[in-house]
């Protein structure tokens, strides 16, 4: 299965401030994906980043809000725009080759 | 989509077989079931998946019933590290959508 790499791993950042989340993974996937884990729940998929083509948000994500990268078949961006203290959880990297691999997440704290 | 229902939680002692179920009533006849778990602070975990046969691996069996409309994860000897929230998971679209799980405490 597909190994992803996941950076930062977690971070401390501004309100108002934005971050960007880089998803590797060291094989060509067809399908990406972002999630977001908040605190005590379980995972809501925001995304699925469409190689050479714009995501495909779900309910309740935006474009402006959560931007999506994904230039390649091996990798992907998510940037958090605009940061709140509602923003404060884990996000996921998700990629499909066969099953479904998960990276280790990245721990946003907005202060 | 195929809705998926587990309990809210269970506990197993350590050493003994742990059987999650998962109901899924309304899988079509071409999804896939999926089981992942997540220990604490960590990304998913992928653990088996199956059609209609049953399925083992060096982690886990799957069994699902004849009529595919729930199937039971078994982990058969659990340990310690086997304490997570374990997932049941049928694809729609080809995307992954979590529900609230099963937390699986495994007790000494």
């Amino acid at each position: 299965s597909a190994v992803i790499s996941q950076k930062p791993s977690r971070d401390i950042c501004q309100r108002g401030t934005s971050l960007t989340i880089q998803c590797q993974v060291d094989s060509q996937v067809t399908m990406m994906f972002w999630y977001r884990q908040q605190p005590g729940q379980s995972l809501t998929l925001i995304a699925t980043a469409n190689q050479g083509s714009e995501a495909t948000y779900e309910s309740g994500f935006v474009i402006d809000k959560f931007p999506i990268s994904r230039p390649n078949l091996t990798f992907s961006t998510l940037t958090v725009s605009n940061m709140s203290p509602e923003d404060s959880s884990i996000y996921l990297c998700s990629a499909r080759e066969g099953q479904y691999t998960f990276g280790s997440g990245t721990r946003l704290t907005v202060v | 989509d195929a809705k998926t229902t587990q309990p809210t939680s269970m506990d197993c002692a350590e050493g003994r077989a742990a059987n999650l179920p998962c109901n899924h009533s309304t899988i079509s006849g071409n999804e896939y079931v999926y089981w992942y778990r997540q220990i604490h602070s960590q990304g998913p975990q992928y653990i088996i998946h199956g059609l209609k046969n049953n399925e083992t691996n060096e982690m886990a069996s799957l069994i699902i019933t004849e009529d595919r409309k729930s199937s039971t994860l078994i982990l058969p000897h659990a340990t310690l590290r086997d304490t997570a929230v374990y997932y049941c998971i049928v694809p729609s679209y080809g995307k992954l959508t979590f529900g609230q799980g099963t937390i699986l405490t495994v007790h000494p």
